[in-house]
């Protein structure tokens, strides 16, 4: 079956660096994106991967091993804005998106 | 980037009544939109998939004849709650792909609409 794993909550500190991990089993594979949901919000785009390394875009950088089915997302320089949930969501053969459940990021001061 | 606008962003209706939710694509052509339902704290579930002059197809466990999609032209989808009942009550997002851009785009998300049925 298809599947998506992420951590269900993390908490870092304002300033700090944080990963969120991704790890995925889904029927071929046409991309990995990252989405960043506010509570009461839609999700906006963050970030797209389809091939092997890192991306890198201002504080938010993804990184994909399509051979280990892992991502991440790392986020630096953390402000009190980026409390939210972060939703990793692969893209299967047929151009689906499969869901994650979230990540919810609490930022402390 | 793209932009999906869906309306109303809130809605509250009486049991029994039907509902009617908007999702447009302001500056591109969507083929394809998706309906999804997000429960508090939970990831979004895909309802449907919206496709221009044709019906919808849904997910597994999604009544067709409750949840009523139409997708009469390249820019609008609607969705129709019918005889809601409270457990209908949550968070409606739709959102669009701008296929002439290749199948692998973001999905644009238009800004959800919450449902309460009292």
């Amino acid at each position: 079956g298809q599947n998506i794993d992420q951590p269900t909550e993390m908490t870092a500190t304002e300033g700090a660096i944080v990963q969120i991990n991704c790890t995925y089993q889904t029927s071929g594979f046409n991309g990995l994106f990252w989405y960043q949901q506010h509570a009461g919000e839609a999700p906006t785009f963050l970030s797209y991967n389809v091939l092997d390394g890192l991306e890198e875009k201002g504080r938010f950088s993804s990184f994909l091993s399509r051979s280990k089915g892992y991502s991440y997302l790392l986020l630096k320089e953390l402000q009190m804005k980026d409390s939210a949930s972060y939703l990793c969501a692969c893209m299967d053969s047929n151009y689906q998106l499969i869901w994650g459940a979230g990540t919810k990021l609490i930022i402390k001061p | 980037g793209a932009v999906v606008s869906q309306h109303p962003s809130r809605v509250i209706c009486k049991s029994g009544t039907s509902v009617k939710i908007e999702c447009r694509s302001l500056d591109f052509q969507a083929t394809t939109m998706f309906w999804y339902r997000q429960f508090p704290k939970q990831s979004l579930m895909l309802m449907a998939t919206s496709n221009e002059g044709s019906k919808a197809t849904y997910e597994q466990g999604v009544e067709k004849d409750k949840f009523l999609i139409n997708h009469a032209s390249l820019t609008l989808s609607t969705l129709t709650v019918t005889s809601a009942h409270p457990e209908d009550s949550s968070f409606y997002i739709c959102s669009a792909r701008d296929v002439a851009r290749g199948g692998d785009t973001e999905a644009f998300f238009g800004q959800g609409t919450r449902l309460t049925v009292v």
